[in-house]
Order: C-alpha cells, then structure tokens, then sequence
C-alpha cells in the first residue's frame, strides 16, 4: 500500500517565474486535498476534489493558482508570476469518501527568490 | 477567535514523562477530531482519530475529548526521544471538505 507521493521534493524558483506541482494521492481515495504550510503554522486549506470535481477553494487561492485533478486520479498545482510570498511547503492529501480523515503526502518545499 | 487554538510550545520533558497536548475549539458543531504528527521537514501523519467525547486509547497515546469544554487533548505516555515532533490538532469543517488546523505543538524528549 503506498502512501501519497508529491514532485517534486524542493523547488527553487525565481520571482515571476511559473511552477506546477504534481500529487498521486493513495489510489482507492477519491477525495484530494492541497494544503500550505508556513513556518510556525499549522497547514491551511487551499482547495479541495472530490474525483475530478474541484468542489471548493479557499480565499488563499489567488488567481495566480489554479488546480486540476484530470480522470480523477493524479493532481497538479500551478502558481503563476510566483512571488516570494509563495514561498510555504505545499501539503496534498487523499481520503476516502466514507470517512473525515486525510492522509498527507511529504509535502513540496517552494522558495521563491 | 480562532476556530481551532493550541499553545505552540515548545514543550521540553526527560525521557519517559507523560506530555499532555491540548486545543480548545470554538465551533459547537464540531463532531470529529484528528491529532497528527509531523517531523522536521516531512508531512503531517495521522496519529488519532475520535468522534465523540470520551477518551481512545492506541498504544502509548490517548485522546480525550471534551465536548463541553470544547477541549481536545493528546496524552503521550512514556516518552521516547523518537517522539520529539510537532503535533497538530485538526478538525474538519462541517462540511467535510477541509481540516482547520491549530497551529501544532514542538515537543522535544531528551534522553
């Protein structure tokens, strides 16, 4: 049974520059969840799929992010014109539909510069 | 008033103490309740899972909810420094769509 896996591990990237994360949440699950983490925080909602469906997206989520989980499998997130305030370690999570609880991936380390 | 507080710490203890995590909450409607564990660098992994009041006991940990109080707590026995982590409280939505999390506690055990 394999966990969720992320790619990639680290990014550093400069200031304007695009970058696009990919996810692969544990197969049987139908919910994918993306997440930010800052520093000193705790992880913050960003945007939620149930199968292909993106259902719900968080005020976090400027119009420089956009999400996509094609055929309800992997997911990918893409910042655009990235600021260093993207800067944050980017959380996917899966779940299955019968119950609340998430299972997280090792996460993605963005440094904007 | 935040949806979900927690003290951050950091919290120091020997080897082998009991450390007790606690969050309080503020939505009444609150049914579920997580607790994960995240090492430096690496994701957040699940430790606990509780729906209603009461305590569940798995190992070396407990989880005791208060819904009263609105109080969560993460009792940890016999500590090992292999438990020195950050742990986070998390609560799902009402709707189920996301977890609101505290902003996670740094626990270091010392040998």
């Amino acid at each position: 049974d394999t966990g969720v896996s992320q790619d990639p591990r680290h990014k550093i990237t400069k200031r304007g520059q695009n970058v696009t994360f990919r996810c692969d949440p544990i197969s049987e699950h139908n919910r994918l969840y993306w997440y930010r983490q800052t520093l000193g925080q705790g992880p913050e909602f960003l945007t939620y799929f149930q199968n292909e469906a993106q259902l719900e997206k968080s005020r976090l989520l400027s119009d420089r992010f956009s999400a996509e989980r094609p055929k309800g499998s992997f997911s990918t997130l893409e910042i655009q014109r990235t600021e260093q305030g993207d800067s944050a370690m980017y959380l996917c999570a899966s779940g299955p539909t019968s119950r609340e609880t998430q299972y997280f991936g090792p996460g993605t380390r963005l440094l904007v510069l | 008033q935040k949806e979900v507080e927690q003290d951050p710490g950091p919290l120091s203890v020997p080897e082998g103490a009991i450390v007790s995590l606690n969050c309080t909450y503020s939505n009444s409607a609150f049914q579920y309740f997580m607790w994960y564990r995240q090492y430096s660098r690496k994701g957040p992994e699940l430790l606990m899972y509780t729906y209603s009041s009461g305590n569940k006991e798995d190992g070396r940990f407990t989880a005791q909810v208060d819904k009263s109080s609105k109080y969560i707590s993460l009792f940890i026995r016999d500590s090992q420094p292999s438990d020195s982590a950050t742990y986070l409280c998390a609560i799902p939505n009402q709707a189920g769509t996301a977890l609101i999390f505290g902003k996670g506690t740094t626990l270091s055990v010392s040998s």
